[in-house]
């Protein structure tokens, strides 16, 4: 089983549209949650942390179910810019390690 | 603030040589710097911890002795890939450590 897996898409989503990802962790030890988006032939780029009561900038909003070790986003009024591979990171302790996802595409389309 | 930078954005190289990449924190000091690969629509792996002025720690499956990393000052961390086959083929991603990770572009190596 992977560490981090999400589901790899594409998902092809109507402008304007709202879109959710999930993404589910093994390790229950896990401390500190990540939504990167990279695009293609690109670095990745933090898009959010994700805290325990969940948190919200501007049309994203993140969620943290350490129950069910599951990790979302939302993105609501979805933008053709928002078009890219978002990544889930998970980092197990204080060394700064990063867990990584393979990311899941999505595409905005007019 | 919190730039880092990549060098070369990309590389072809042949089989059989060697290829040095270098990563560079341009406006702040980095003691930690990592080195990440990743194959298409795959995750990035991390490859190795590389901490200035003592051996890097690479990850388990990573050949030391064949990725090679310097880190001899606060700015500058450096990957050799040394006798590059097509497998090797990936794109390299370096990020320097500063509170939080901060990424560069990225190296794109292609072995021929």
């Amino acid at each position: 089983r992977k560490e981090v897996e999400q589901d790899p898409g594409p998902f092809n989503v109507p402008e304007g549209a709202t879109v959710a990802f999930n993404c589910t962790y093994s390790n229950s030890a896990s401390q500190s949650f990540f939504w990167y988006r990279q695009d293609c032939r690109k670095e990745p780029k933090l898009l959010m942390s994700v805290y325990s009561s969940g948190n919200e900038d501007g049309r994203f909003t993140a969620q943290l179910n350490r129950a069910s070790q599951y990790i979302s986003l939302l993105i609501r009024d979805s933008k053709l810019s928002d078009s890219a591979t978002y990544l889930c990171v998970v980092n197990m302790d204080s060394n700064y390690q990063l867990i990584w996802g393979a990311g899941t595409k999505l595409i905005i389309k007019p | 603030g919190a730039v880092v930078s990549q060098h070369p954005s990309w590389v072809i190289c042949k089989s059989g040589t060697s290829v040095k990449i270098e990563c560079r924190s341009l406006d702040f000091q980095a003691t930690t710097m990592f080195w990440y690969r990743q194959f298409p629509k795959q995750s990035l792996m991390l490859m190795a911890t590389s901490n200035e002025g003592s051996k890097a720690t690479y990850e388990q499956g990573v050949e030391k002795d064949k990725f090679l990393i310097n880190h001899a000052s606060l700015t500058l961390s450096t990957l050799t890939v040394t006798s590059a086959h097509p497998e090797d083929s990936s794109f390299y991603i370096c990020s320097a450590l500063n509170y939080e990770q901060y990424f560069g572009p990225g190296t794109r190596l292609t072995v021929t």
